[in-house]
């Protein structure tokens, strides 16, 4: 079975731009989680969405938004991107929420803000 | 507020030998769950161990176990017969039980070098 897939590797952007960010949880998987990990850090927790509802937000502007689809893949966007918004973005999936669902992370995607 | 504490920002071993990483929390929670992530230089985040606070039994899976101490509110990771595949950074993190959610709050990380 495919593990949890993010899109784009990669991505470089310049100040004020706009963002989207891709992620397909595992098969049967529910919930999706976003995190932002900054250069030399652990990462922080930005988002949680649970059959297509918002079950937590973390200390983030408004400025990142997300939303969960039908077939509970999710999208996280950045607006007027800023350079301190430069970081590995990492998307979870669990088959629940709470704290017995362990989390299975993708790879990320590596977002640069010059 | 709960936060996770990583003393040692590197560590490096010998192959085949044994290593400890420390982890040290906070919380005024009385059940939760403590997680130990890998993350190699691919930058996928790989679950290592858990344990549920109200299990008394340290956790193992083959070669890692954890020292639990509730009280002391500490959770390190033990490493035995290290290999070279083993190197990475180590992420301790925390399972927020509040409400509905289960967000992880991880610690700043441990990077572990394995030497031949």
């Amino acid at each position: 079975d495919a593990g949890v897939t993010q899109s784009p590797t990669h991505l470089i952007k310049t100040r004020g731009q706009h963002v989207t960010l891709r992620c397909s949880p595992i098969s049967g998987h529910k919930s999706v989680s976003w995190y932002q990990q900054v250069l030399g850090q652990g990462p922080q927790f930005i988002f949680q969405y649970y059959e297509k509802e918002e079950r937590g937000r973390g200390n983030f502007p408004d400025r990142f938004s997300a939303r969960q689809f039908p077939n509970y893949s999710s999208e996280l966007n950045v607006n007027a991107l800023l350079l301190g918004d430069s970081a590995l973005y990492l998307c979870a999936s669990s088959l629940e929420v709470g704290v017995k669902n362990i989390q299975y992370f993708g790879a990320g995607t590596r977002l640069s803000v010059l | 507020a709960q936060t996770v504490t990583q003393s040692q920002p590197e560590m490096s071993v010998q192959e085949a030998e044994t290593v400890t990483l420390s982890c040290t929390y906070d919380t005024s929670e009385n059940n939760y769950y403590l997680f130990w992530y890998k993350q190699p230089p691919s930058r996928q985040m790989i679950l290592v161990i858990r344990q549920e606070a109200y299990k008394q039994q340290n956790a193992t899976e083959n070669r890692f176990s954890v020292n639990f101490q509730k009280a002391a509110k500490s959770f390190s990771l033990k490493i035995s017969d290290s290999q070279l595949g083993d190197t990475a950074m180590y992420f301790c993190a925390f399972m927020n039980p509040g409400g509905s959610q289960g967000n992880l709050i991880f610690g700043k990380g441990t990077k572990l070098s394995v030497k031949p």
